[in-house]
């Protein structure tokens, strides 16, 4: 089956620095990749679309800015989470899908991000 | 390889039925596992959990059972509702560290 991975699985960083969690699906081509941020009660909720190629679609109220993410290829999405705060602390969660949100969507095991 | 499988892509029901969602896994440390429900375009929200120590776990119309022995765990939902027509994840952690999900399971609730 379509396997999805992150890395790092788990980052400690302190406030004001930046972090990259990168996404492969490795053994699909992945057109579209979805970003979630974990929060408590284990709702995921969506942060951006990116399809490959082109700029990531951001849901309301996610700052672009702050969470850069780049598709540059079929198999790797990453996001940067830049200038870090301790409220970014949280669990993202990256999966990945064929051409469509429709498609079924392979999810990665997730990154646990600590701002200090 | 997938750790967690949802064998079963889509499920019909009639309203007012059981619905019956199974999901396997392979990984026998996983001791955590959850359910979520998801339309499209949106993130899967939280549904239903259940740990290891348990075999049961209900809230209202939803019910998770775990059969550790078997490594599965399967969401009973009674009586099935058109409201509840999504697409349905399990997924497993090993106390919370990552969470490996299944591929999910599209549940249509005829009227």
């Amino acid at each position: 089956g379509a396997v999805v991975s992150q890395h790092p699985s788990w980052v400690i960083c302190k406030s004001g620095t930046s972090v990259k969690i990168e996404c492969r699906s490795l053994d699909f081509q992945a057109t579209t990749m979805f970003w979630y941020r974990q929060f408590p009660k284990q709702s995921l909720m969506l942060m951006a679309t990116s399809n490959e190629g082109s700029k990531a679609t951001y849901e309301q109220g996610v700052e672009k800015d702050k969470f850069l993410i780049n598709h540059a290829s079929l198999t790797l999405s990453t996001l940067t989470v830049t200038s870090a705060h301790p409220e970014d602390s949280s669990f993202y969660i990256c999966s990945a899908s064929g051409t469509s949100y429709t498609d079924t969507q392979y999810f990665g095991p997730g990154t646990r991000l600590t701002v200090l | 390889d997938q750790q967690v499988k949802q064998n079963s892509p889509s499920l019909s029901v009639q309203e007012g039925r059981i619905s019956i969602l199974n999901c396997d896994y392979t990984n026998s440390m996983f001791d955590y596992f959850l359910w979520y429900k998801k339309y499209p375009a949106e993130g899967p929200t939280f549904l239903i959990s259940i740990s290891s120590i348990k075999d049961k776990n209900e809230d209202g119309r939803f019910t998770v059972f775990l059969n550790k022995s078997a490594k599965h765990l399967s969401l009973h939902i009674v009586p099935s509702q058109p409201g509840d027509s999504a697409v349905y994840f399990c997924a497993a952690s090993v106390s919370g560290n990552q969470f490996y999900f299944g591929t999910g399971t599209s549940l249509t609730v005829i009227p």
